[in-house]
């Protein structure tokens, strides 16, 4: 089962920072926050990952708590092209280790 | 960075027939791959952990017997839906991660079943 809570949606204008919230109150000691996104009838993306430092890349900024329950997603510059459903994952890291995907967000980025 | 491959992309098929589809890690190794299914509007669902050289690991509520899953190589997985019937139409993914020790799981595009 998920081990994540998140708003079923959110609204962000063109241009400006769109925040993601993420709740994980049980998260593991060895348990990674990861964000993917899905567009519509495509394969889910990898955004960014961490374990408890904040973390940047090229698309998005992860800020996670000190007690590490919940997190959020920062996209500077939200475009439509951003327009997706977004799922935080907890999970052990690693390759063979399984992603279960809750119900996510849905990013509408309106122009 | 990994590349995961699925083919076909869209399949249309008979009630009754067989359908294969494949998952293939371009340009690294996964002992371990990952077979999702998702219906409109849903969340993805994890149906089995794909192992190479070894038995897949079903979820639990998915049967073996209807979605055999083969783990041939340490590049290429195959999903086949065996005697398909029009509920088992969907969005099927699969993802994989370098055996070495990647923290990141890459997805693939995605195969549309639709069955007749």
């Amino acid at each position: 089962d998920a081990k994540t809570t998140q708003p079923p949606s959110m609204d962000c204008a063109e241009g400006r920072a769109a925040n993601l919230p993420c709740n994980h109150s049980t998260i593991s000691g060895n348990e990674y926050v990861y964000w993917y996104r899905q567009i519509h009838s495509q394969g889910p993306q990898y955004i960014i990952h961490g374990l408890k430092n904040n973390e940047t890349n090229e698309m998005a900024s992860l800020i996670i708590t000190e007690d590490r329950k919940s997190s959020t997603l920062i996209l500077p510059h939200a475009t439509l092209r951003d327009t997706a459903v977004y799922y935080c994952i907890v999970r052990v890291g690693g390759a063979t280790n399984k992603l279960i995907f809750g119900t996510g967000t849905l990013l509408a980025v309106q122009p | 960075g990994a590349v995961v491959s699925q083919h076909p992309s869209r399949v249309i098929c008979k009630s009754g027939t067989s359908v294969k589809i494949e998952c293939r890690s371009l340009d690294f190794q996964a002992t371990t791959m990952f077979w999702y299914r998702q219906f409109p509007k849903k969340s993805l669902m994890l149906m089995a952990t794909s192992n190479e050289g070894s038995k897949a690991t079903y979820e639990q509520g998915v049967e073996k017997d209807k979605f055999l899953i083969n783990h041939a190589s340490l590049t290429l997985s195959t999903l086949t839906v065996t005697s398909a019937h029009p509920e088992d139409s969907s969005f099927y993914i699969c993802s994989a991660g370098e055996s070495s020790g990647a923290n990141v799981l890459t997805f693939g595009a995605g195969s549309r079943l639709t069955v007749l």
